[in-house]
């Protein structure tokens, strides 16, 4: 069974379109992530929900927008997408056990964006 | 802010071992983590060590804290092709229960035959 699945594998679309990502997990887990993954494989965080609420929002653009409709699914929305947007975008879990303690993240597959 | 730094490549020869290494800049980090990614997958969570530990062994993997320096390591006996991956540092930022993590930018480990 996977844990956390990331729909579509792969995204190719134009510039100026808005498109999203879908994740779902069936862990259990009360917390879920965000993160893109450039070219050079750098790896950064975007967003994280807990218990329906944003927690982080790093300085992302607002043309991203994570929608969470329920605690297995954190679905990410991009609007008006950039050449700059390219990238491989991962869903992460973890169950939150409180700021400092082992924080396990369980990773999607992760979607390649490719935007033209 | 949290900073973790690492070198971006490493070559080591079939049944070698590998050592990488890992600075971080939060000294309040009580949990430190590495992640490895094989081409075209997602990470997956390899080995941690909690913040009063100096050292942990788990079969060939050996992570080594120092925490008075700010430096992680990760040592892996008698590496295998199959150990070629990128292997990332991290630890969890600053800001609430809900951490996300600060990743290093990844260090490349190659392996000769």
């Amino acid at each position: 069974d996977t844990a956390v699945s990331q729909t579509p594998k792969y995204l190719v679309t134009q510039m100026g379109n808005d498109k999203s990502i879908k994740c779902e997990q069936n862990l259990g887990h009360d917390t879920m992530y965000w993160y893109k993954q450039d070219s050079k494989k750098f790896l950064k965080i975007m967003f994280s929900y807990n218990n329906k609420e944003l927690i982080i929002n790093e300085t992302v653009p607002n043309r991203f927008s994570p929608k969470s409709p329920d605690k297995a699914h954190l679905n990410l929305h991009i609007n008006s997408l950039e050449l700059g947007d390219s990238a491989v975008y991962f869903c992460a879990s973890s169950q939150d056990r409180g700021h400092g303690s082992y924080n396990e993240q369980f990773f999607g597959p992760g979607t390649r964006l490719t935007v033209l | 802010g949290e900073d973790v730094e690492q070198s971006l490549f490493l070559s080591v020869r079939e049944g070698d071992s590998s050592v990488i290494n890992c600075t971080y800049t939060d000294s309040s980090s009580t949990y430190l983590y590495w992640y490895k990614q094989e081409p075209g997958a997602g990470l997956q969570l390899l080995t941690y060590i909690f913040s009063n530990m100096d050292m942990k062994q788990d079969q060939r993997l050996t992570v080594l804290l120092n925490k008075k320096d700010k430096h992680l390591s990760l040592r892996i006996a008698d590496t295998q092709t199959g150990d070629s991956a990128i292997y990332f540092c991290a630890e969890a930022s600053s800001g609430g229960g809900a951490d996300g993590l600060t990743f290093g930018k990844g260090t490349h480990l190659i392996i000769q035959p």
